[in-house]
C-alpha cells in the first residue's frame, strides 16, 4: 500500500524555465488536488480533478500554470517561464469519492526559482 | 468566501504542560473542520476531523470540537510530549461535490523535555 508520491522532490528552475512536477496518487483514488505552500504559510488549492476530468481550476495564480490527468490516475503540474514568486512547494493529495473526507498528502516538491 | 483563522505560533512548551491552539472558521454553508499535523521531514497527515456541530474529533490525545456559535475548532491535548513537536493546520472543506481544503496558516509547536 503505497501512499502520494511526487516527482522529483526538489527542483531548481532558472527563471524563465518550465518545470513539470509529476504526481502518483493513491492506486483507485477517484479524487487528486493539487496545492501550493510558500514558506511559513498553509497550502492553498490550485486545482481539482475527479478521475481525468478538471472540476475547479480556480486557484491556480495564472495561465502559466497547467494541469493535466489524461487517464485518470498520475497527474502533472506544468509551470511554464518560471518566475521568482513560483517558489514554493507543491503539494499533491488524493482520496476516494463519497465523503471519506480524509486527504492523503504526498511530501510535495520544492521548487526554487533562481 | 471562506477563510481559516489559527493562532500564531511559534508556541513553545514544556512536557505534560496543556496545550491550547485557537482555530476559528468563517464559512458559507456548514463546513466540515480538520486539523492536519506536519512532523520534521514528514509530510501533511490528518490528525482529527469533526463533521457537524457539536462534534468531537479526537486522535492521539488530541481533541477538538465543532462549535458552531463561535465558529471554532479549538485544538486540545491534556499533557503534551516531545514527539508532538510540529506544525500544526486547521482547516475547512465545503463538500459538496469538491472537497478542497482551505488551511489556516499553521502553528509551530515545540515541546521542550
Amino acid at each position: 500500500g503505497a501512499g502520494v508520491s511526487q516527482s522529483p522532490r526538489y527542483k531548481v528552475a532558472k527563471r524563465g524555465q518550465d518545470v513539470a512536477l509529476r504526481c502518483d496518487p493513491i492506486s483507485g483514488h477517484v479524487s487528486l488536488f493539487w496545492y501550493q505552500q510558500a514558506l511559513g504559510q498553509g497550502p492553498e488549492f490550485l486545482t481539482y480533478f475527479q478521475n481525468e476530468a478538471q472540476l475547479d481550476k480556480s486557484g491556480l495564480p495564472s495561465d502559466r500554470f497547467f494541469a493535466e490527468r489524461p487517464e485518470g490516475s498520475v497527474s502533472t503540474l506544468k509551470i511554464q517561464r518560471t518566475q521568482q514568486e513560483d517558489s514554493a512547494v507543491y503539494l499533491c493529495a488524493s482520496t476516494q469519492t463519497g465523503g471519506s473526507y480524509e486527504q492523503y498528502f504526498g511530501p510535495g516538491t520544492r521548487l526554487t526559482v533562481t | 468566501g471562506n477563510s481559516v483563522t489559527q493562532m500564531e505560533g511559534p508556541v513553545t512548551l514544556s512536557e505534560e504542560a496543556f496545550l491550547t491552539i485557537n482555530c476559528t472558521y468563517t464559512a458559507t454553508g456548514y463546513p466540515s473542520l480538520f486539523w492536519y499535523v506536519q512532523y520534521p521531514g514528514e509530510g501533511l497527515q490528518l490528525l482529527l476531523k469533526a463533521t457537524k456541530a457539536d462534534d468531537k474529533g479526537s486522535n492521539k490525545g488530541f481533541e477538538a470540537t465543532y462549535r458552531k456559535e463561535t465558529t471554532s475548532f479549538h485544538l486540545e491535548k491534556g499533557s503534551v510530549q516531545v514527539s508532538d513537536s510540529a506544525v500544526y493546520f486547521c482547516a475547512l472543506s465545503l463538500s459538496f461535490g469538491n472537497e478542497k481544503l482551505t488551511f489556516g496558516t499553521g502553528t509551530r509547536l515545540t515541546i521542550i523535555p
